[in-house]
């Protein structure tokens, strides 16, 4: 069974920094490219960011683009997104989300939530 | 980016109900289209891809059809289960959009 299991989530206060993690399990996750998206609360689904499976060539939303970064750990299973210079309108809860091959996504986490306040 | 647009934004059916939702992109997006069901509270869950392929395990009774611009998903006999938000998205270009969600409320 795919599991995506997100962690790092919490309350930051404005300018502060937070890495979100995110641990893949049930399918080889090595050979597949993994996403970031976000929901703020009563939103849309907002796109964040996309890294190869051999973590090449990450694509970026504009709204975070040169503020967070997105990586991969192949063997420890592990995806990352690093959060910088983070705004109250960063927050959302947080999806990791498995590629499924063909371009879209078939495997979502739980989501964490990312509170950005003073 | 290419923009979605979902209609209705909500709308109320009985369980048996047919229900159709829209959704429209601002440019030629090909069959790059996928749905997604979401429940309060819960992670999306993949319906659709390729606008007309139904992903594994999801119920016969969902559909999903058109190509280019214009796109339907459609619940044949709506289900209590089926109760919830559906998003469409685009793949065909970075960044990949979503549209606002349709509600599917029990009337």
């Amino acid at each position: 069974e795919v599991q995506l299991v997100e962690s790092g989530g919490g309350l930051v206060q404005p300018g502060g920094s937070l890495r979100l993690s995110c641990l893949g399990s049930g399918f080889t996750f090595s050979r597949y490219a993994m996403h970031w998206v976000r929901q703020a609360p009563g939103k849309r689904l907002e796109y964040l960011s996309i890294i190869t499976s051999n973590g090449d060539s990450p694509f970026y939303a504009d709204s975070v683009k040169g503020r967070f970064t997105v990586s991969r750990d192949n063997s420890k299973n592990t995806l990352y997104l690093q959060m910088r210079s983070l705004r109250v309108e960063d927050t959302a809860v947080y999806y990791c989300v498995k590629d499924q091959g063909s371009g879209t996504f078939d495997y979502w986490g739980q989501g964490t939530l990312v509170t950005v306040s003073s | 980016d290419i923009q979605m647009t979902q209609s209705p934004s909500s709308l109320s059916a009985s369980v048996g109900d047919r229900v159709t939702i829209t959704c429209r992109a601002s440019q030629v997006i090909n069959y790059f289209l996928a749905w997604f069901q979401q429940e309060p509270g819960r992670a999306p869950k993949l319906l659709i891809y390729a606008a007309s392929s139904l992903q594994s395990g999801v119920p016969s009774r969902f559909s999903g059809g058109g190509s280019g611009t214009d796109f339907t998903l459609t619940i044949t006999s709506l289900q209590p289960e089926d109760f919830a938000t559906y998003y469409c998205q685009q793949y065909n270009t970075y960044p990949w959009t979503f549209g606002q969600g349709t509600k599917v409320e029990i009337k």
